[in-house]
């Protein structure tokens, strides 16, 4: 398997501007999650599907923030209208939860992240 | 709900010396843990995880950690550092998913920085 494919790697963009990341998980992972990283606030949980359905958006910033999961194999986070303060890496991240002798344990396999600047 | 906290931002340290990045957790229900490292540019890879059974896991690359409930700790040590392991460190830990709640949710702390020196 290739792994989390995230495109683009590098995005650079001026306040105001929409912008899109994309995620293909691992196929077979029933979960994923896209994390924020910056240095001030390190990791950040935005938001994790399961099976497609949102499951928890606690972690999205606002209302310029929203994440889609059309299928099992593609995911989107979009920002409209973006700001400098968005500046980060995002990063995806997909998981199966095993049933086996590590019942409920959660792995995540992460992408090589997007690098997004606001300017 | 759950907490990770890494209790050192940076650590400096020769190669062929031994190193440990600390790692304490707060949760009021049993957990999960695990060991992440990031190289530059790249994502987050796992090293190690504790689900249950011995206290002692042992990962990739040399590194391993022990569990120590009563301490709630979770640290990483490795006997002899190389260059290569420069890289950052991320503790996490999450709930097993029988406790329900906001399941398959990992919370990761802030992370160590470790760099090996010649």
């Amino acid at each position: 398997d290739a792994g989390v494919i995230q495109s683009p790697r590098h995005e650079v963009t001026e306040m105001g501007q929409e912008v899109t990341l994309r995620c293909k998980p691992i196929s077979g992972h029933d979960y994923l999650f896209w994390y924020r990283q910056t240095m001030m606030r390190g990791l950040e949980l935005l938001i994790y599907f399961n099976n497609n359905v949102p499951i928890d958006d606690s972690g999205m910033p606002e209302d310029r923030f929203s994440a889609k999961m059309p299928n099992a194999s593609f995911s989107t986070l979009k920002i409209q209208p973006s700001e400098p303060r968005d500046s980060a890496v995002y990063f995806c991240a997909s998981s199966l939860i095993g049933e086996g002798q590590a019942m409920g344990a959660n792995v995540l396999t992460f992408g090589a992240g997007s690098r997004l600047t606001v300017l | 709900a759950q907490s990770v906290t890494q209790l050192d931002s940076q650590v400096p340290v020769f190669e062929e010396a031994p190193v440990e990045l600390r790692c304490n957790y707060s949760s009021s229900v049993s957990v999960y843990l695990f060991w992440y490292v990031q190289y530059p540019n790249q994502g987050l890879q796992l090293l190690l995880k504790y689900l249950s059974g011995s206290t002692l896991v042992k990962g990739i690359n040399g590194f391993e950690a022990e569990f120590n409930k009563s301490q709630t700790s979770f640290h990483l040590r490795k006997p002899s550092v190389h260059i290569s392991d420069t890289a950052e460190y991320f503790c996490a830990v999450t709930k097993p998913l029988n406790y329900g709640g906001s399941q398959g949710n990992l919370i990761f702390g802030k992370g160590t920085k470790l760099s090996v020196k010649p």
